[in-house]
């Protein structure tokens, strides 16, 4: 059965970079019929979608997040990685790994997702 | 970006009651690209559907997706305890992928 296992600092000041690792287990992230990503959720954003990833190292990015933001793919790790710099008090929220189906490449669905880690920007 | 709203906000519902959730897109989404999730208290959504009507692993089949162009629906045809949840939709036509802002089911 896949899991998802995200870890990382639960606390991070404001300018810095957060940095997010999750370790897959029960399957592999090079497995071609599937991305992998990020989502975050906030009471004030509901749930958002960060970026997504193929083993290959092809990433897509939400636009507004865009110039912030490092999504990247361990083949040997089985693990993704999630990069976010200046951070701020609007980026605190419950951090998610997913599991991306691959339908229109990676526009789709997340049929997996790891049980998530707060993280809060406060100094 | 195309949003998607959900209606209504909550809902507080008896076992054994139809329950019709409503998610509505700025845009037409073509090949129905939506997708339906349940997050209960405390844990990770799950995803119910995908295509709009296709069912996931392992939703019992009370549960019923339907829609197209810019209006989907998600039915529960016979409300369980454990339905009690957020219900959230998300689209995948176009970046950025989004969600709606979650209708809440609550059992009376």
């Amino acid at each position: 059965q896949l899991q998802l296992q995200e870890s990382g600092p639960g606390l991070v000041k404001p300018s810095e970079t957060l940095s997010l690792s999750c370790s897959v287990s029960g399957g592999s992230i090079s497995s071609s019929g599937y991305y992998w990503g990020w989502i975050r959720q906030s009471p004030g954003k509901g749930l958002e979608w960060i970026g997504s990833v193929y083993y290959s190292g092809i990433t897509y990015y939400r636009p507004s997040l865009k110039s912030r933001v490092t999504i990247s793919a361990d083949i040997s790790k089985n693990q993704l990685s999630l990069k976010l710099t200046s951070m701020t008090a609007a980026d605190t929220a419950v951090y998610y790994c997913v599991r991306v189906l691959r339908f229109f490449e990676w526009l789709s669905c997340f049929d997996s997702w790891g049980q998530g880690t707060p993280v809060t920007v406060s100094s | 970006e195309i949003v998607l709203t959900q209606s209504p906000g909550t809902l507080s519902l008896s076992p054994g009651q139809r329950v019709i959730l409503s998610c509505r897109a700025s845009q037409s989404l073509s090949s129905s690209q939506l997708a339906w999730y349940q997050q209960k208290p405390g844990q990770s959504p799950r995803l119910l559907f995908y295509g709009a009507s296709n069912r996931a692993t392992g939703i019992p089949d009370r549960f019923g997706g339907s829609g197209s162009g810019t209006d989907f629906t998600l039915t529960i045809s016979r409300l369980e305890p454990e339905d009690s949840a957020v219900y959230y939709c998300q689209q995948y036509g176009s970046s950025p992928l989004t969600f709606g802002g979650g209708t809440k089911v609550q059992i009376k």
